[in-house]
C-alpha cells in the first residue's frame, strides 16, 4: 500500500525565518514519483517539484529546497527566509509512474502561516 | 502557457439535484484525472481516463459517472446530490509518454455547494 504522512498539521513562523516541512512516505514500489504541491488560500493546487525515486540529488530553487533521503523514506521541504506569500497548505504526494494513468496519493497537508 | 480549465468555478445545487463539471486539459495532454477535496481534507482520487478510456477508479460513488470525449475534455456527472458531496473538485491532466506518465497539472477547481 502507498501512504504519505505529514506529521506537522500546522506551522507558524515569523517572516524571514527558515522552516522545514516534513514528509515520510511508504510504498512497496521500487520506482515512484514524489511531489510537493502548494495550495494557497485561493484554493488552486500549484505544482512545486517532482522527484524520481532513482534520483536522490537534493534540489534548490530560489528560497525552496528539497531533501530526498531514500534510506529514511523522507522527502522534506525547506523554505529559507520565509515570506508572508508563502502562507498556504503544502501537500506532499506520491505516485507510481509506470501505468497508463497514475493516481496521486496525497498526505494530509501542512498549513504554513507566516506572520509579518 | 495554457493551463487546465474547469467550469464552472462555483456551483450551488439543492439535495437530490444533478450537477455536471467540465474539464479541458492542457493541449496535447491525453490523460485526465478527477479528485475530490472535502473541507480541511487532502484531495482524494476519483477516476481517470487515458485516450478516452477509463484507466483507474478510486473512491467514486456510484451516483457519479465520468467520461472523456474525442477532444480529450472530460465531464464528471453527479446525480442525487447529497450534502456530503460539497467539496472542491479538481481536474488534472498529464501526458502519457509510453509507459511513463508525466507530471499532473491541476485546474483551479470547481467548488460545489449542496444545500
Amino acid at each position: 500500500a502507498q501512504k504519505v504522512t505529514q506529521v506537522q498539521t500546522e506551522i507558524s513562523v515569523v517572516e524571514k525565518e527558515d522552516v522545514t516541512l516534513d514528509c515520510v512516505y511508504e510504498t512497496r514500489d521500487t520506482t515512484y514519483y514524489l511531489f510537493w504541491y502548494k495550495q494557497p488560500p485561493s484554493g488552486e493546487l500549484v505544482f512545486l517539484i517532482r522527484r524520481n525515486s532513482f534520483d536522490e540529488q537534493n534540489e534548490i530553487s530560489g528560497r525552496y529546497s528539497w531533501n530526498f533521503q531514500k534510506s529514511t523514506s523522507s522527502f522534506n521541504f525547506t523554505i529559507t527566509a520565509s515570506q508572508v506569500v508563502d502562507s498556504a497548505v503544502y501537500f506532499c504526494a506520491l505516485s507510481h509512474p509506470y501505468s497508463s494513468a497514475s493516481k496521486i496519493i496525497f498526505g494530509s497537508g501542512t498549513r504554513l502561516s507566516i506572520r509579518p | 502557457a495554457a493551463g487546465v480549465i474547469q467550469s464552472p468555478r462555483h456551483l450551488i445545487k439543492e439535495k437530490r439535484e444533478t450537477a455536471t463539471l467540465k474539464c479541458y486539459p492542457i493541449p496535447r495532454h491525453d490523460t485526465v484525472y478527477w479528485y475530490q477535496q472535502g473541507p480541511g481534507q487532502d484531495p482524494q482520487f476519483l477516476i481517470s481516463f487515458y485516450e478516452k478510456m477509463q484507466s483507474d477508479k478510486g473512491s467514486i460513488p456510484d451516483r457519479f459517472s465520468a467520461q472523456q470525449f474525442s477532444d480529450y475534455h472530460s465531464e464528471l456527472n453527479m446525480s442525487s446530490l447529497e450534502l456530503g458531496d460539497s467539496a472542491l473538485y479538481f481536474c488534472a491532466s498529464s501526458l502519457n509518454r509510453g509507459l511513463e506518465t508525466d507530471t499532473q497539472y491541476f485546474g483551479p477547481g470547481t467548488r460545489l455547494t449542496v444545500l
